[in-house]
């Protein structure tokens, strides 16, 4: 069964940086857009970004560009988000997902 | 990058059918064959019930269908269930080469 594992949530202040990590079993990213979305509490669903089979080519929601970077390690099976200068309104539950097969979520969650 | 727009509510009761509309411009649902659809229950990931506008995935029961004209795509469930209820989402992709979800429905089975 397909399954795609998020990691590297917690806690972090204001201005700091966090690694999101997600590694899938059963697909092999170089053959899929890989996408983050995440989902302040209570809220809806809000696309991040995504990154294509090769790596080449990454896109992100204006409301992160310039501080989250997305990337992949197709050797690995692994997505990673790297989220830099952090506010308080990045609070959420980040999924992975390539939209056929989704994460459980990993939550992040930024205050002092 | 505004998310596409959606009915906050809709109801049915069981058995009937109901239809969840997402509304976007020309430069997303209506500009693209892009739109999928997204059901998520409380504290779950969400699942994808519809992609490419009509598109059902292997496992996903009939009684959801798919369509969209101009700048409006919408999601039918048909013969309601008590399962069915849950949060939807439509997304579509942009003339941006992003993403955009919309603002989510709740569905209510009375």
């Amino acid at each position: 069964e397909v399954q795609l594992v998020e990691s590297g949530g917690g806690l972090v202040q204001p201005g700091g940086s966090l690694r999101l990590s997600c590694a899938a079993s059963e697909i092999t990213f170089s053959s899929h857009w890989m996408h983050w979305v995440r989902q302040a509490p209570g809220k809806g669903l809000v696309w991040v970004s995504r990154i294509n089979s090769d790596g080449s080519t990454t896109n992100y929601a204006d409301s992160v560009k310039g501080r989250f970077t997305i990337s992949k390690d197709n050797a690995k099976n692994t997505v990673y988000l790297q989220m830099n200068s952090l506010r308080v309104e990045d609070t959420a539950v980040y999924y992975c997902a390539n939209y056929f097969y989704w994460g459980q979520g990993t939550l992040v969650t930024v205050s002092s | 990058q505004s998310a596409l727009t959606q009915p906050a509510s809709v109801s049915g009761s069981p058995g009937q059918s109901i239809t969840i509309s997402c509304t976007g411009t020309s430069s997303d649902v209506g500009g693209y064959n892009y739109v999928s659809w997204y059901q998520q229950h409380p504290g779950k990931a969400p699942k994808l019930m519809i992609y490419e506008v009509s598109n059902r995935p292997s496992g996903v029961s009939n009684r959801f269908s798919g369509s969209k004209s101009g700048n409006t795509a919408s999601l039918t469930i048909s013969g309601l269930q008590a399962d069915d209820e849950a949060d939807y989402y439509c997304n579509s992709y942009t003339s941006s080469n992003t993403d955009v979800f919309g603002t989510g429905t709740k569905v209510t089975v009375l």
